[in-house]
């Protein structure tokens, strides 16, 4: 069974810090997807990352792929409140039609 | 707006009850999913539809029975449901596209109360 842990489960913080989610599993995936999830909702696409080492940026927030694809991680830069929910890593395998979740991480932040 | 409705976002039934969930797509998709969200739990795959096909059942008590008529909806049959089903249930979709990510669109899920 593969597993994908995040770290921290929780995070507190107040506007204007930086902040980072790990992603690790001992698995190797095709690709790997972030997903943040507001309450009462459900789970709203941010990136895919493909490419072990590969690096995208989405305003504020940068996502990076493991160079052996087995781990990947979310930088945010000067949080605002409007980050606040549950962030999830979702790994892929190539010809498998299903996602493996992680366990996820609930980000507040304070104004 | 992502493109995926699901029907009622609340639902409160008794063990003995039967209920339907709905789920329905905008988005062209092929693929339909089931998911299970509870507390403290990653997010579990219950089923998935392919085409109107099942391709995979998780191991899902036969509590929880699916229907998809077609590539657009996708509904979830409960009945005799035990107090532990009580959970946030999420429907998604994607496009089956070969050698590309199956990234999934999400509904805003039912939240389900068993009493």
């Amino acid at each position: 069974t593969q597993l994908l842990e995040q770290s921290p489960q929780f995070l507190s913080i107040q506007e204007g810090e930086n902040l980072t989610v790990y992603c690790n599993s001992s698995s190797v995936f095709s690709s790997l997807q972030w997903y943040r999830q507001e309450p009462g909702e459900g789970p709203v696409l941010l990136v895919t990352v493909v490419t072990g080492g590969e690096v995208k940026k989405l305003k504020r927030l940068t996502f990076q792929f493991g160079d052996a694809r087995k781990d990947s991680s979310l930088h945010i830069t000067a949080a605002q409140p409007g980050d606040t929910g549950l962030y999830l890593c979702a790994g892929e395998n190539t010809g498998f039609q299903k996602l493996v979740f992680g366990t996820g991480t609930r980000l507040l932040v304070s104004p | 707006e992502t493109g995926v409705t699901q029907t009622p976002r609340h639902l409160v039934m008794g063990m003995t009850n039967k209920k339907s969930l709905k789920c329905e797509q905008h988005l062209g998709h092929n693929a339909m999913y089931w998911y299970k969200q509870s507390a403290k739990k990653p997010l579990e795959l219950m089923f998935v539809y392919n085409f109107k096909e099942q391709t995979e059942n998780n191991s899902v008590p036969s509590r929880f029975s699916p229907e998809c008529p077609n590539s657009s909806h996708l509904f979830l049959h409960l009945h005799t449901l035990q107090p532990e089903d009580s959970a946030l249930y999420l429907c998604a979709s994607s496009q089956d596209r070969a050698g590309l990510s199956y990234e999934q669109y999400f509904g805003p899920g039912t939240r389900l109360t068993v009493t």
